[in-house]
């Protein structure tokens, strides 16, 4: 069964301390690993997608890695305005029509 | 361009009530979806449509219907509402299938039925 698990669940992090949060997967055959944000009380923004092992993707303080088996969110010297659900979600190359979500990690940074 | 929007943003309803919540873009998006969110799970699929006049079942469809009758508008009912149904609803949609082109999502709709 195609499966997705994000760690940590929550991640309490001080200002400038860099930090990964990981999106382990299990699926038959990757299509595609996608990241996404989430501020309280509003929907999933899109971050990143990244298609083959090897791949890294850099958005302003956050970089996307992808492995055979899992992927990685790092945030470098992050600001309180990181805060935020961060959602990992695969796509299977039997089913490519729909994505599989993890539950998320929980971000908050304090000033 | 107001991206994807939905209607209502909250509602309540009575176990046995039916509604419908309503999902507009103006994006010309070819694809469209009804996703639930709960609390220690994670986002799941109940419909999808992957173009006008065009409906399919995800992993969670059971207590749903869909429409797709106009391009831009994706439908969900709720025909006897169940307290299971308390959740928070999202509509995406892409310009096409999900991994060639990112989904947008809209701001949510929180339901709960009582």
């Amino acid at each position: 069964e195609d499966q997705v698990t994000q760690s940590p669940e929550a991640l309490r992090l001080q200002e400038g301390e860099s930090s990964s949060l990981n999106c382990s997967y299990t699926v038959s055959g990757l299509r595609g690993l996608f990241w996404y944000r989430q501020d309280p009380g509003k929907g999933p923004e899109f971050l990143f997608t990244l298609y083959s092992a090897g791949e890294e993707k850099e958005k302003e303080r956050l970089k996307a890695t992808l492995t055979k088996k899992e992927s990685f969110l790092h945030i470098t010297a992050p600001k309180p305005e990181d805060s935020a659900t961060y959602l990992c979600a695969v796509q299977a190359a039997g089913n490519t029509d729909k994505l599989i979500f993890g539950t998320g990690t929980r971000l908050q940074v304090f000033p | 361009n107001a991206g994807v929007t939905q209607t209502p943003k909250f509602r309540v309803l009575k176990t046995g009530q039916s509604m419908t919540l309503l999902c507009a873009q103006d994006m010309n998006h070819e694809y469209m979806y009804w996703y639930r969110q709960d609390p220690g799970m994670g986002l799941r699929l109940i419909h999808y449509s992957v173009g006008e006049g065009t409906t399919a079942k995800g992993e969670v469809p059971d207590g749903y219907n869909v429409s797709r009758l106009k391009k831009q508008n994706f439908l969900l009912g709720l025909e006897s509402a169940a307290p299971s149904q308390t959740s928070v609803y999202f509509c995406a949609s892409s310009r096409d299938r999900v991994g060639s082109y990112e989904q947008y999502f809209g701001p949510g709709t929180r339901l709960t039925v009582t």
